[in-house]
């Protein structure tokens, strides 16, 4: 299984300022998602980071608020844009191989806390 | 009605009982059943995985998988305190789906010594 890492592993923040977290996985991996995990809930996919291409994203998140790149195979970052504290959450990337695109490995996540 | 419901617990067992943690589904479309632990402060680690029906064992761990009722549980046996954390059923659907899973509430689960 893929280990991923991510940075920062926590950070607080100031209303409408931006946070960028990185993501990077010890090898090349098909498929790279971002998940929002809000206090006391469980995982919502944010959106697929496509390698070369716009990321896609799920129903109710906009590249606006949350832009995704993924220069490569191995690393990806999400981007919080303009903040408030309904964004406190923790965001965690995932990997997966085409192969199995079902069986995801996760990476520790990010705890933000906005305020 | 949501894709997927899990029972939210919390739930307190004493060391050495037998666990179950169960989801259910709403979309038969749904091929592929997996559970993932997430310890306090962790990212969540894949435990099981599972696209039929019937039982997968694991070493205490035993995920089974009932389609015709589209509901999936996963036992432990002999728990232990370092069970504790909280156990998230996923599905997923076919391959075209892009790889998408659906995560359920999670179940905290606490083993007491």
């Amino acid at each position: 299984s893929a280990v991923i890492s991510q940075k920062p592993s926590r950070d607080i923040c100031q209303r409408g300022t931006s946070l960028t977290i990185q993501c990077q996985v010890d090898s090349q991996v098909t498929m790279m998602f971002w998940y929002r995990q809000q206090p006391g809930q469980s995982l919502t996919l944010i959106a697929t980071a496509n390698q070369g291409s716009e990321a896609t994203y799920e129903s109710g998140f906009v590249i606006d608020k949350f832009p995704i790149s993924r220069p490569n195979l191995t690393f990806s970052t999400l981007t919080v844009s303009n903040m408030s504290p309904e964004d406190s959450s923790i965001y965690l990337c995932s990997s997966a191989d085409r192969a199995s695109t079902d069986t995801q490995y996760f990476g520790p996540g990010t705890r933000l806390t906005v305020l | 009605q949501k894709e997927v419901e899990q029972d939210p617990g919390p739930l307190s067992v004493p060391e050495g009982a037998i666990v179950s943690l169960n989801c259910t589904y709403s979309n038969s479309a749904f091929q592929y059943f997996m559970w993932y632990r997430q310890y306090s402060r962790k990212g969540p680690e894949l435990l099981m995985y599972t696209y039929s029906s019937g039982n997968k064992e694991d070493g205490r761990f035993t995920a089974q998988v009932d389609k015709s009722s589209k509901y999936i549980s996963l036992f432990i046996r002999d728990s232990q305190p370092s069970d504790s954390a909280t156990y998230l059923c996923a599905i997923a659907g076919p391959y075209n789906q892009g790889g998408k899973l659906i995560f359920g509430q999670g179940t905290e689960l606490s083993v007491k010594p």
